[in-house]
């Protein structure tokens, strides 16, 4: 059965700190890796990843592919308080247009 | 600004009660989605569809049924409305293309059975 993990489920940090988010995956043909922020409402896209070990920048955030190693991790550094969010992981599998989604972490940053 | 567009933030119902979620978007997307959303389960895919008048069961479809009379529009609907079908509801959709461009997501549908 084709299933997406993401640890830690939940984690707290204070502002400044760098934190790195996990995300294993096991999916029958592969095409794409998904990271989502979600807050208060509908999750917003962050970084698509398709190709192993180009990293993917945005600001403080970045993101990284491993096929071989079959995860992915969510880097961000110098974190703020507008930062707490879930962070969604979700993977494609070939030709379906479907995503399957972890359960996601909970990211809280204390100021 | 493309949008997908959910009828209710907040929705609350009785069991029993024949309920109708819907989502609209308006940028011209092949697929849409429905999915349930529940702390400790992630998001599950409930049905979607890649046409007009075209619906497939997701992984847990059993309760609900769909509807897609235009592109635009993907009708949710719970039949007879029970407490486990408390949750957050999403609507996404997405191009069909060679490379899978990702979902957009609507706000999102909380809905309360009581």
């Amino acid at each position: 059965e084709d299933k997406v993990v993401q640890s830690p489920l939940s984690l707290v940090v204070h502002e400044g700190d760098t934190v790195t988010l996990n995300c294993s995956y096991e999916v029958t043909n592969f095409r794409s890796l998904l990271w989502y922020k979600q807050e208060k409402k509908a999750p917003t896209f962050l970084f698509m990843l398709t190709s192993s070990g180009i990293e993917k920048k945005s600001g403080r955030l970045s993101s990284i592919l491993d096929k071989k190693e079959l995860f992915s991790i969510l880097n961000i550094t110098a974190t703020q308080t507008g930062d707490s969010a879930v962070y969604l992981c979700a993977v494609e599998e070939s030709g379906t247009y479907k995503y399957i989604f972890g359960t996601g972490t909970r990211l809280k940053v204390l100021a | 600004d493309v949008k997908v567009t959910q009828s209710s933030r907040y929705l609350v119902k009785r069991t029993g009660e024949k309920v109708f979620l819907e989502c609209v978007q308006d940028m011209d997307h092949e697929n849409m989605f429905w999915y349930r959303q529940d702390p400790g389960l992630g998001l599950r895919l409930i049905y979607f569809s890649y046409d007009v008048k075209m619906k497939e069961k997701g992984d847990i479809p059993e309760g609900y049924s769909v509807s897609r009379e235009k592109k635009e529009r993907f009708s949710l609907i719970l039949e007879s409305a029970s407490t486990n079908q408390t949750s957050m509801y999403l609507c996404a959709s997405s191009l069909s293309d060679r490379l899978g461009w990702g979902y957009t997501f609507g706000s999102g549908t909380r809905l309360t059975v009581v």
